[in-house]
C-alpha cells in the first residue's frame, strides 16, 4: 500500500532551526509536497521537490531523496506565525496526491 | 491570486438529512477535489474532477456524491448524513489533469451530524 509518515508533533524555540522528516513509499513518484496548515485554516503551498537535492526559499527549506523515499523540511531562525501543521504529500504515477497526517509544530518563546 | 471558496465555514446537520457543500474557484482551473480531513489521519480524497460533468471516485467515496454542472463548481453531496461523515471537509482546485500541479484549498467547512 502506499504510505506517508511524519512525526505527530514537535516542539521548538523561537529563532531557533527545526527539521521535519517525511519519509513514503507510493506507487510511483511524481514529486513531493509541502504545505502549512495554520489551525482552522486551509492548507497553503510551501515547496515541491521532483528531482533530488535542497531547494531554499527564504527561511524554508526542502530536500528529497528518492533512492531513499525521504523528504525533510527545515525552517529556519524560526517565528511564532510559524506554529502550524506541515503536511507532506507525495503525488503518485496516477498524478494522485498522497497526504502525510501532518506534522504539527508548537513554537515556544 | 487563486481563490476557492466554499459555503459555509461551519454547518450542523441531523442525522439522515441531504446536505450539500458548494465550492467554487476563480481561476479557471480544470481540476477540482473534495477531501476530508480528520485528527491523525492525512487528507482522504473523497471525489475528483477533470472537467465539466466528469467525476471520478477518490478513496473514501462511499456516502458521497458530487456535481461538476459548471467549471468553476463543484459541488459534494450528502444523500443522507451520519455521524461517522462529521469531519472537516475541505475543497481545492488544480489547473490541469495528469500533470504535476500544485492544489489550492478553500478555507474549508466544519460540517457536525448530530
Amino acid at each position: 500500500g502506499q504510505n506517508i509518515d511524519q512525526p505527530t508533533e514537535m516542539t521548538a524555540t523561537e529563532g531557533a532551526i527545526v527539521q521535519i522528516n517525511c519519509t513514503y513509499q507510493t506507487s510511483g513518484f511524481n514529486g513531493l509536497f509541502w504545505y502549512q496548515q495554520h489551525a482552522g485554516e486551509a492548507p497553503t503551498f510551501l515547496s515541491y521537490n521532483v528531482l533530488d537535492g535542497l531547494e531554499e526559499k527564504g527561511r524554508f527549506s526542502s530536500f528529497l531523496s528518492r533512492s531513499k523515499g525521504y523528504s525533510y523540511l527545515l525552517l529556519k531562525e524560526l517565528q511564532m506565525k510559524d506554529s502550524a501543521s506541515y503536511l507532506c504529500a507525495v503525488m503518485d504515477s496516477n498524478y494522485q496526491l498522497i497526504w502525510g497526517a501532518g506534522t504539527k509544530l508548537i513554537i515556544k518563546p | 491570486d487563486v481563490k476557492v471558496t466554499q459555503s459555509s465555514r461551519y454547518l450542523v446537520k441531523r442525522t439522515g438529512e441531504k446536505v450539500f457543500l458548494e465550492c467554487v474557484q476563480d481561476m479557471d482551473h480544470e481540476n477540482m477535489f473534495w477531501y476530508r480531513q480528520d485528527p491523525g489521519l492525512g487528507l482522504r480524497l473523497i471525489y475528483f474532477s477533470y472537467d465539466v460533468k466528469m467525476k471520478e471516485k477518490g478513496d473514501i467515496p462511499e456516502g458521497y456524491s458530487v456535481s461538476r454542472e459548471k467549471k468553476e463548481r463543484f459541488s459534494l453531496i450528502l444523500e443522507s448524513a451520519s455521524t461517522n461523515q462529521t469531519s472537516m471537509y475541505l475543497c481545492a482546485s488544480s489547473w490541469a489533469a495528469h500533470v504535476t500541479d500544485t492544489q489550492y484549498f478553500g478555507p474549508g467547512t466544519r460540517l457536525t451530524v448530530l
